[in-house]
């Protein structure tokens, strides 16, 4: 089964630690990325990758980090220095960033709350 | 990054009536893409429009991409309860990289028995 996987799905952290949050496809997507979803504001991008070993600031980059091993794999880690880090977290994937494969495919999702 | 407008927020409707929800942007967008969003879960991609006029439908949806590149609507026959959930129209433009793809603040699908 072809798809894009999230784990875990809910997610309790003390304030002041870093968590890192997974994300796996095998749709062999060579573009990942990660969002924010907070309620009444839509998707909010942090980061993306078109290649292996590459990737790039979205609009809210402050306070997480990433990286991209593998073409399969796309972790993010929310640091300490996010200040506000209590949302839902999600994944997607796409072919490429040119407009005939640039459709995106979600994962579940991961919520994270920091207590 | 672009700014869309999606409109209504929210919907309150009865079982069985049509739904119509639209996003509009001052930029052009090459392509358009509508995805549901059921609660506690990620969006699920319900119709792709890659061409200017192009209406495409996918069962009970019916989803266009404006002449002008600038709007699309999404039209729901026959609501059932099932369809409750959030809307998300994204439009994405060429040469925009990953930040071409800008995502609708989503209308609420609120189905009254």
């Amino acid at each position: 089964d072809g798809g894009i996987t999230q784990s875990p799905k809910y997610l309790f952290r003390k304030e002041g630690q870093n968590v890192t949050l997974s994300c796996e496809q095998n749709l062999n997507h060579d573009a990942m990325y990660w969002y924010r979803q907070d309620p009444g504001q839509g998707l909010r991008l942090i980061y993306y990758s078109q290649i292996v070993n590459d990737f790039q600031k979205g609009d809210i980059a402050e306070g997480y980090s990433v990286s991209r091993e593998k073409k399969e794999s796309f972790p993010l880690t929310v640091t300490s220095a996010q200040k506000n880090p209590t949302a839902f977290y999600l994944c997607a994937s796409s072919k490429g960033l040119a407009v005939d494969t640039d459709t995106q495919y979600f994962g579940p999702g991961t919520r994270l709350t920091v207590l | 990054g672009q700014q869309l407008n999606q409109s209504p927020q929210s919907m309150f409707i009865q079982e069985g009536e049509d739904v119509s929800m639209n996003c509009t942007s001052s930029s052009i967008f090459n392509t358009w893409l509508w995805y549901k969003q059921d609660p506690g879960e990620g969006p699920v991609l319900l119709i792709a429009l890659y061409k200017a006029g192009e209406l495409t439908s996918n069962g009970r949806l019916t989803a266009q991409f404006g002449i002008t590149r600038k709007d699309s609507f999404l039209n729901i026959s026959a609501s059932i309860p099932s369809d409750v959930g959030i809307y998300f129209c994204a439009g994405f433009y060429s040469g925009g990289g990953a930040d071409g793809l800008t995502f609708g603040k989503g209308t609420h699908l609120i189905i009254q028995p």
